[in-house]
């Protein structure tokens, strides 16, 4: 199984810091993908990023790729209240880890 | 575009019963996945089609369980019959998928299952 995990299981920071969650996964892939999740629904796509790619952006989401350490970061920037929710990645077997759940303290 | 449409929302069993649960996917989509979600056990993937055929169905649990897409509009997870083990929301995911790999995945609201 390509299943990501992601690190940590658990973050709370104060709004306006940034926040930093990684994925680990075992095999090569062609792309990896975060995914977010508000308490009671289900996931959003937030971004996708191959292999071929190191660093992607979109608004204050900016994702890192590093294929030879077969891991990825997604960095939240500046962060607000309603980013509070539980974040995965998935490679291409669209399997998902355990999360990280994100708290963001007003 | 709706999204993905899933039925019920909610669903309230009892143990032995049979329970259907129905997911309309995304029009265009040829990809769709049936995932299960526990606080014990987190997000599993219990089996994907693509173009309306199951491609991998090794997380299904047991034989309990089945699924189908008799179209590209259409798919059910049928439970026969249910334990209360199986108590999870239920999602229904769709996607395009091309040249091997998929692309965002678009998730419904989830089906609420709870087998008394």
């Amino acid at each position: 199984s390509q299943q990501g995990e992601e690190d940590p299981q658990a973050l709370s920071i104060q709004e306006g810091e940034n926040a930093t969650m990684n994925c680990s996964y075992k095999t090569s892939i062609n792309n990896l993908q975060w995914y977010r999740q508000n308490s009671g629904r289900g996931l959003v796509h937030l971004i996708l990023i191959r292999s071929n790619e190191r660093e992607k952006h979109s608004g204050r989401l900016r994702v890192t790729l590093d294929t030879s350490k077969k891991s990825s970061s997604l960095l939240i920037t500046a962060s607000r209240a309603a980013d509070t929710a539980s974040y995965f990645c998935a490679t291409d077997d669209m399997r998902f880890g355990a999360g990280t759940r994100l708290t963001v303290k007003p | 575009d709706a999204g993905v449409i899933q039925s019920p929302r909610h669903e309230v069993t009892e143990m032995g019963q049979e329970v259907t649960l129905r997911c309309k996917p995304i029009s265009g989509h040829n990809s769709l996945f049936w995932y299960r979600q526990t606080m014990m056990r987190g997000l599993e993937l219990l089996i994907y089609f693509n173009n309306n055929v199951p491609i991998d169905d090794s997380g299904m649990p047991e034989d309990r369980f089945s699924a189908k897409m008799p179209n590209a509009s259409f798919s059910t997870l049928k439970i026969q019959p249910s334990e209360p083990r199986d108590s999870a929301v239920y999602f229904c995911a769709s996607s395009w998928a091309g040249q091997g790999s998929y692309n965002e995945q678009f998730f419904g609201p989830g089906t609420r299952l709870t087998v008394l």
